[in-house]
């Protein structure tokens, strides 16, 4: 079975630095996706980035981009010039090809501070 | 296009009473899944309709709890009777194809209490 593990419950940044938020998952499959989505507060859940494991370069969207390392099996999340409205609960998340179930972590609480 | 949208946003209830929680998907999209999130754990899956049929529930926690869908649009979750290990947040999202991971929009979720 598939594990998704977030070591990092909560952690704060300045507003214009970098954070890096950390991810490792478990499992036996070659190919498969991997996720970060975010919730800010009282808000829906977003997609922020995604990942296909067949691929080799790292996934960038705007200030966000991940550090896939697929024989780690480690998977982190980069956000650049941090800004206030990144506050938001940050879950890491794992599927299979051709299912439709997403495997999550436990989740990190980013808060951004001015 | 309007979101997935999640009823009620909060709720506070007793243990042993009955709460419904709703979920109206993205117009059109068949899939619709329901996810649950226990305070300081991972979300996990509860079950998934295509239209009006049950096509995965295999993360129903009990059978305390009882999903419906009529008529492939909005759906329901029912938790009868409450117990204290049913507070969390239930998230609900929705998508057009079942095997398209880019294509799922959560809702906000509903953050049940149970007291």
């Amino acid at each position: 079975a598939q594990t998704v593990t977030q070591s990092q419950p909560e952690m704060s940044v300045q507003e214009a630095e970098t954070v890096t938020l950390s991810c490792t998952y478990d499992t036996s499959e070659n190919n498969y996706y991997l996720f970060w989505y975010k919730q800010p507060p009282s808000r829906q859940m977003i997609l922020v980035i995604r990942q296909e494991a067949y691929k080799q370069q790292n996934a960038t969207e705007n200030r966000f981009s991940v550090n896939f390392q697929k024989a780690a099996k480690s998977f982190s999340l980069k956000i650049s010039d941090s800004q206030l409205g990144d506050t938001a609960m940050y879950f890491c998340a794992f599927m299979k090809p051709g299912t439709y179930k997403y495997i999550f972590g436990t989740g990190t609480r980013l808060k951004v501070l001015a | 296009e309007a979101g997935v949208t999640q009823f009620p946003s909060h709720s506070v209830i007793e243990k042993g009473q009955t709460v419904t929680l709703r979920c109206d998907p993205i117009s059109g999209h068949d899939n619709l899944y329901w996810y649950r999130r226990v305070m300081g754990k991972e979300i996990k899956f509860l079950l998934h309709f295509v239209k009006e049929s049950k096509q995965d529930e295999s993360g129903m926690p009990n059978n305390r709890f009882l999903a419906e869908r009529t008529g492939g649009t909005y759906s329901t979750l029912k938790v009868q009777p409450a117990e204290l290990e049913d507070s969390g947040v239930y998230f609900c999202a929705s998508s057009q194809a079942a095997v398209a991971p880019w294509g799922y929009t959560f809702g906000s979720g509903t953050r049940l209490t149970v007291v």
